[in-house]
């Protein structure tokens, strides 16, 4: 079956690091994928797109990868903050007839001072 | 940020009472949908709809109904609130255009615990 897959454990990190996140998905090859960040207790916000023809996006200090033969994609928050500690998912479109998000578990971030 | 409205945030109930979740859009979006995620769990999705008079069911099996009347407002009830009702819900609006890109913009949530 098609499925996202993010890393459920984790990433702890000192300030002033790179965080690097990935987000896998199978059996699809999605026109484009998304990335949100929430935070305890509310709605995701949308943070980034990356289309399939695309091999990376930045915006301030967040970078996106998106590689379609290996079917994976990474965030980078570079200069990393103690304000950028939540958890970041990942989604994509898995079921074209449906045209809704299909969203990964997410992974959280901790940016220690 | 979002033009995307939940009510209430926080809501506490006795078993059995019916209870309905407000959610409203300003941006004119088609598509609309609600999740259920519980404190440190994934989102699923329970329900969504395509625009006036649309709704469907999402991926988890849930015993609450919603209607879509007005583009704007896409409300979610349940007739008799249990205590495994107890999650945080929440709203979501998109574009329904081609070319669009299904980009979700959520509401704060509700809080909901049923005692």
């Amino acid at each position: 079956s098609q499925k996202i897959e993010q890393n459920s454990e984790a990433l702890n990190i000192q300030e002033g690091k790179t965080a690097t996140l990935t987000c896998n998905y199978t059996n699809y090859s999605p026109a484009y994928l998304q990335w949100y960040r929430q935070d305890p207790g509310r709605g995701p916000v949308f943070l980034l797109l990356i289309r399939e023809n695309e091999k990376e996006k930045r915006k301030e200090r967040l970078k996106v990868t998106f590689d379609t033969t290996l079917k994976q994609s990474l965030f980078h928050i570079t200069a990393s903050q103690p304000a950028d500690s939540a958890t970041y998912l990942c989604a994509l479109v898995l079921d074209m007839g449906r045209r809704a998000l299909t969203f990964g578990s997410g992974t959280r971030l901790q940016v220690q001072p | 940020e979002a033009d995307i409205y939940q009510t209430p945030r926080y809501l506490v109930i006795g078993t059995g009472k019916k209870i309905t979740l407000e959610c409203s859009q300003t941006m004119g979006h088609d598509k609309m949908y609600w999740y259920q995620q519980d404190p440190g769990m994934e989102l699923h999705l329970i329900h969504y709809s395509y625009g006036v008079n649309s709704t469907e069911k999402g991926d988890l099996s849930s015993e609450s109904t919603v209607s879509r009347i007005r583009t704007e407002h896409f409300p979610l009830t349940l007739e008799s609130a249990r205590p495994s009702h107890t999650s945080q819900y929440l709203c979501a609006s998109s574009e329904l255009t081609p070319g669009s890109t299904d980009t979700q913009y959520f509401g704060p949530g509700t809080r909901l615990t049923v005692l």
